[in-house]
């Protein structure tokens, strides 16, 4: 089944102990990004991703690090977690090439909160 | 800076009405534009998209969206609402100068009533 998988979907931890959120995509696509949804403020992109070994800011990049050493995986690292990145978190791919690189496939989403 | 802003926090309607969930936008150039539906407890789906041609586009479960370039606006539509239908809607715009920028409307919980 073609699918985005993130791990683990839920996660409580306290504040300063580096985590990594795992992405990973089946679909051979290109492009993969990171979002974060938070009440009120919708859906904020956090990093993308174009190709492998090429990743860019989104809006909200303070306090994340990416990495894109293989074309399936994208995974979101935060080296010192803080409260403010309690959140729901969801990774995305799309393939690149022509009209079918604008549709996002997304994860089913990793609620994350640090106490 | 692009911009998106959905005007209102919740839509209800009646089963059977028509339905309209309202999203404008503020980008340089030609906007790259969509819509995604977030059902309880489910990630995100993509419903349509717009990116040139023909200014009403027609996507998934039977909604469709009006691209306006005047008004700035690409207000998602519907004939003929379903209880099913409610969830969380969110409007996109995607940066046009070839990178992979999302802008994300803050979203409208659409209810309908049965």
């Amino acid at each position: 089944e073609a699918q985005v998988t993130q791990n683990p979907r839920y996660l409580i931890t306290v504040t300063g102990k580096k985590l990594t959120v795992t992405c990973s995509q089946n679909m051979n696509h290109e492009y993969m990004s990171w979002y974060r949804q938070d009440p009120g403020l919708g859906l904020r992109q956090i990093y993308y991703s174009m190709n492998v070994e090429v990743t860019d800011k989104g809006d909200v990049p303070e306090g994340y690090k990416v990495s894109r050493k293989e074309k399936r995986n994208f995974p979101l690292i935060l080296e010192s977690p803080s409260p403010n990145q309690t959140s729901l978190y969801f990774c995305a791919s799309s393939p690149r090439g022509a009209e079918r690189d604008y549709e996002q496939y997304f994860g089913p989403g990793t609620r994350l909160t640090v106490t | 800076a692009q911009s998106v802003a959905q005007p209102e926090d919740q839509v209800n309607v009646a089963e059977g009405n028509p339905l309209t969930v309202k999203c404008t936008y503020s980008v340089s150039g030609n906007p790259y534009l969509f819509w995604y539906v977030q059902y309880p407890n489910r990630g995100l789906q993509f419903l349509l998209k717009y990116i040139t041609g023909d200014n009403l586009v027609k996507g998934s479960y039977g909604f469709e969206a009006e691209f306006n370039k005047s008004q700035t606006s690409f207000h998602l539509k519907k004939p003929s609402a379903l209880v099913s239908d409610s969830a969380l809607y969110f409007c996109a715009v995607r940066d046009n100068s070839g990178t992979y920028k999302y802008i994300f409307g803050t979203g409208t919980r659409l209810k309908v009533l049965a």
